[in-house]
């Protein structure tokens, strides 16, 4: 199956500071998609982005399809932003029609004041 | 627009005892998936249904977990017997339509952290 990974395991910023995220992965997709995970275990979608750039706000997230790697960039960090970060990517399952993401172990993150 | 709901939050028991989560995902969405997540760890998928029908249960450890979704809108995931390494928190999460393929963005519920003692 495909290999995700992502680096660092844990990173620690300054309030206002910027950071990045980066997720290798071992296989083309045609799926590629970043999570926050917040303290209290709630999953929420920052990017659908199988290439190309996209940006929301202090967020944005960059995916080179060709070379298997996504970045996602935090700008202006804020204690808010603590948590952990997930790059999953999309591929065929063992099911007929099944059509999965596999997580990465994530970044977790801590934004102190 | 409700998101994914689940039940219970948090649930505590003894190993070898039976535990069942509910899930009620986005109204309209077809494809419906069950993760575990253990602590320190992404989610790995469990289950995934297409409508009331299974399409991979290929990751669900058969000999304890079941799952089932007979109308094609909620769902339930029944572990029996429990063991200790069960102890992880259980994520549902829907999405429109399965074999779109790659235009598919999957939102999750909140969870159920459940402790085998």
């Amino acid at each position: 199956g495909i290999q995700v990974e992502q680096s660092p395991p844990d990173l620690i910023l300054q309030e206002g500071a910027n950071s990045t995220l980066r997720c290798n992965f071992s296989d083309s997709v045609n799926n590629l998609q970043w999570f926050h995970q917040n303290p209290w275990g709630q999953l929420i979608n920052l990017f659908y982005i199988p290439s190309g750039t996209k940006q929301n706000g202090r967020l944005s997230a960059t995916t080179v399809a060709t070379e298997r790697y996504s970045l996602l960039y935090i700008s202006s960090s804020q204690t808010t932003d603590s948590g952990v970060y997930f790059c999953a990517v999309g591929g065929l399952g063992s099911g007929a029609g099944s059509y999965q993401l596999t997580f990465g172990k994530g970044t977790k993150l801590s934004v102190i004041p | 627009e409700a998101g994914v709901a689940q039940s219970p939050r948090y649930k505590i028991i003894e190993k070898r005892q039976s535990v069942a989560f509910w899930c009620n995902p986005i109204s309209g969405h077809a494809t419906l998936y069950w993760y575990q997540q253990i602590l320190g760890q992404g989610p790995k998928l469990l289950i995934q249904f297409q409508n009331n029908g299974v399409v991979d249960d290929s990751q669900l450890p058969k000999d304890r977990f079941s799952a089932e979704r007979l109308k094609g809108v909620d769902s339930t995931l029944k572990i029996q017997p429990a063991k200790l390494e069960d102890s992880a928190v259980y994520l549902c999460a829907s999405s429109l339509d399965t074999l779109r393929l790659a235009r598919e963005t999957q939102y999750f519920g909140p969870g159920t952290r459940l402790l085998v003692l």
